[in-house]
């Protein structure tokens, strides 16, 4: 079983904080990692990917990887209310192409 | 422009009936999936495809069939033998079929919007 696992949350911070969202998954065979942003009652949607180690920084967005702790993980900088989403991890090992998704973490940003 | 579709948006069934969802992409794409999302939970794995013509069973198969007839298409059905149907259904797709370089950066799932299914 591939596991994916994320702090259910829910996670509170105040509009303007930096927003941390964690990940850890089983499969060391694992090469590529997904951020995905999902609102209530809609579809995931693409926030970036990452599969080289280190950071990785796309506006207010950095995904952070570290392969030898299996650990990756996704800061929001400057957290602005519309940013009040549920965000799933999710990792796709090296030989496949099935994608092992987290249960997602609940981010509330307050005014 | 490019993307998924899936209908119908919201769909309700009676009990012993099946039902199917559909999902079309115009993304040239050769991997298609459909993920069940139940309140507060994961993406769960029902099926998935890498090629026409073949597909394979994720983690709860149980109850749904698919057919990969054309590349573009991947509906869904839903059988009366799935005994609690009553989901968000997810589709989604991605643009190669086989992992073999590290070039996977590219493998990226686009998803529809979408097919609440409600179980009367």
């Amino acid at each position: 079983q591939k596991e994916v696992e994320q702090n259910s949350g829910p996670l509170s911070v105040p509009e303007g904080a930096i927003a941390s969202l964690n990940c850890t998954y089983s499969d060391r065979g694992s090469q590529s990692f997904f951020w995905y942003r999902q609102y209530s009652g809609k579809s995931p949607e693409l926030i970036m990917f990452i599969y080289s180690n280190g950071d990785k920084e796309d506006g207010r967005f950095t995904a952070q990887l570290n392969k030898a702790s299996q650990y990756v993980s996704l800061l929001i900088r400057d957290s602005q209310p519309s940013d009040s989403a549920t965000y799933l991890c999710a990792v796709n090992p090296f030989t496949g192409n099935q994608f092992y998704f987290g249960t997602g973490t609940s981010l509330t940003v307050i005014p | 422009d490019g993307g998924i579709t899936q209908s119908p948006k919201y769909l309700f069934r009676k009990e012993g009936q099946n039902v199917t969802l559909s999902c079309e992409q115009n993304l040239n794409h050769d991997a298609m999936y459909w993920y069940r999302q139940d309140p507060g939970q994961g993406l769960r794995l029902i099926y998935y495809s890498q090629i026409v013509n073949d597909f394979q069973k994720g983690d709860i198969a149980e109850g749904y069939s698919v057919s990969r007839e054309k590349k573009e298409s991947f509906p869904l059905t839903v059988t009366s033998a799935q005994k609690n149907p009553t989901a968000f259904y997810l589709c989604a797709s991605s643009i190669r079929a086989a992992t073999s370089s590290l070039f996977s950066g590219a493998n990226v799932l686009t998803f529809g919007a979408g097919s609440r299914l409600t179980v009367l």
